[in-house]
């Protein structure tokens, strides 16, 4: 049973580009949530995706965007990359929302060049 | 805002002393969840805490989630090295869908 798997596992971009990270969740797992993690701080909640809508925003800016597909993997989109965007992007999979335990992926290492 | 605090930021403590973290928050909590990182790993699920009051343990590890449901912590007995990384708490806010996680505390265990 393959748990949360994210790719790619490390990625460079340069300011102003656009990335894609994706995100396949621990199977049964319906439910998607982003958080992007700056060196030595917590987790910082991006969105969360539940039957291919976003059900919840965090205080992020439009740049970032999502998308849930049917068979529940999800994407994060950012746009006009900022050099403040280089963090860990982890992705979480729960069972309808967060009111149970949340797997974690390996998560994506951005670096904005 | 709606934020969650965690003290200690770090904490260094010699093998077999014991450790404790503690998460507050401004908000009631539908309930706590904790998290262990290890350095360059990923947050791994520990526990989830839901009643007011309510003390897990998992061998030597003591959860606590206050009567008020505003703080929580977390208490190793015995500290080995296999223990050290961060241990984050994390809370849904009243009745938000969403995690607020703390902000962490690094454990370094010396031998």
């Amino acid at each position: 049973d393959a748990g949360v798997t994210q790719s790619p596992t490390h990625l460079i971009k340069t300011r102003g580009q656009q990335v894609t990270l994706r995100c396949s969740p621990k199977s049964g797992h319906d439910t998607v949530s982003w958080y992007q993690q700056a060196l030595g701080q917590g987790p910082q909640f991006i969105f969360q995706y539940y039957e291919e809508e976003e059900r919840q925003r965090g205080n992020f800016p439009d740049r970032f965007s999502g998308h849930q597909f049917p068979n529940y993997s999800s994407e994060l989109n950012v746009n006009a990359l900022l050099l403040g965007d280089s963090a860990l992007y982890l992705c979480a999979s729960s069972l309808v929302g967060m009111s149970t335990e949340a797997f974690f992926g390996q998560g994506t290492r951005l670096t904005v060049v | 805002g709606q934020q969650v605090m965690q003290i200690p930021q770090y904490q260094h403590v010699q093998e077999g002393e014991d450790f404790t973290t503690y998460c507050n928050s401004s908000t009631t909590l539908s309930n706590i969840q904790w998290y262990k990182q290890r350095p360059g790993g990923h947050p791994v699920f520990l526990i989830q805490l839901v009643k007011s009051g309510e003390v897990k343990k998992q061998k030597r590890l003591t959860f606590q989630f206050g009567e008020a449901k505003k703080n929580s912590s977390l208490h190793i007995t015995a500290t080995q090295t296999t223990d050290v990384g961060t241990y984050f708490c994390a809370g849904l806010l009243g009745s938000a869908r969403q995690l607020t996680f703390g902000s962490g505390t690094q454990l370094t265990v010396l031998p």
